[in-house]
C-alpha cells in the first residue's frame, strides 16, 4: 500500500540548514510527484514545494530563495533542504503525494538554540 | 498567490445537525483543462490531514456520504448532513489549480 514517512532532526539551530527525507513506498517517484507542506504549531497548512514525476520542481515564492527539493528514485526518497532557519520555521513538516490523497505522519522540527 | 477564505472559523454543532463551511477563492479555480482542483480535508487532533472531497464534489473512497461538496469558479461549500461525533476536527479547503494554497481552516466542535 502507499505510504510516505518523513524523517529528520527534531532540533535545528537558528541560521542553520534543515534537511528532511520523505521515504515513500507503494509507488514510484517516476510516476507520481511529492509535495512538502508545513504546519506551525496551532496554525494552518502551507505548501512549500513539489517535485514532479519528471524531476522538475516548483516552489512557494515566499520560500524559494531558501528551499531545495530533490530526490533519489532508486531509494524512493525525496529530500527537502532549507537554509537560514529562524524560529518561525518551527513546524510539523509533512510530505504528501500529488493529488493530495496520501500524506505522511509528519515530523516536528523546532528551531532553537 | 490564490487566497482561500474559509468561514466560519469555528462551528459548534449538535449530533445530527447539518452544517456548512464556505470557501471563497481570490481567483477562479477553473483550470484550462476544464477541471476545478478544489479539495476538502479533515485534520483530527494530532493527525495528518485526510482527504474528504476532490474536484469540488467527488467523495474520496471510504468517506461517508453525509459529506458533500459543491460550488464553482470562486465559491465552494462543504456540507455535513447530520454531524457525528467522529466529525470533529479542523476542515481545510485547498486548491491546486494554481500553486497550491490552503484555507485557514474551520474548527468543528461538538456540543
Amino acid at each position: 500500500q502507499v505510504q510516505l514517512k518523513e524523517s529528520g532532526p527534531g532540533l535545528v539551530q537558528p541560521s542553520e540548514t534543515l534537511s528532511l527525507t520523505c521515504t515513500v513506498s507503494g509507488f514510484s517517484l517516476t510516476s507520481y510527484g511529492v509535495n512538502w507542506v508545513r504546519q506551525p504549531p496551532g496554525k494552518g497548512l502551507e505548501w512549500m514545494g513539489t517535485i514532479w514525476n519528471d524531476g522538475s520542481t516548483d516552489y512557494n515564492s515566499a520560500l524559494k530563495s531558501r528551499l531545495s527539493i530533490s530526490r533519489d528514485t532508486s531509494k524512493s526518497q525525496v529530500f527537502l533542504k532549507m537554509n537560514s532557519l529562524q524560529t518561525e520555521d518551527t513546524a510539523i513538516y509533512l510530505c504528501a503525494r500529488v493529488r493530495w490523497y496520501y500524506w505522511g505522519q509528519g515530523v516536528m522540527v523546532t528551531v532553537s538554540s | 498567490d490564490v487566497v482561500l477564505t474559509q468561514t466560519p472559523p469555528t462551528l459548534l454543532a449538535t449530533i445530527g445537525q447539518s452544517v456548512s463551511i464556505s470557501c471563497r477563492s481570490s481567483q477562479s479555480l477553473l483550470h484550462s483543462n476544464g477541471n476545478t482542483y478544489l479539495n476538502w480535508l479533515l485534520q483530527r487532533t494530532g493527525q495528518s490531514p485526510q482527504p474528504l472531497i476532490y474536484l469540488v464534489s467527488k467523495l474520496e473512497s471510504g468517506v461517508p456520504n453525509r459529506f458533500s461538496g459543491s460550488g464553482s469558479g470562486t465559491d465552494f461549500t462543504l456540507k455535513i448532513s447530520g454531524v457525528e461525533a467522529e466529525d470533529l476536527g479542523v476542515y481545510y479547503c485547498m486548491q491546486f489549480t494554481h500553486y497550491p494554497t490552503f484555507g485557514s481552516g474551520t474548527k468543528l466542535e461538538i456540543k
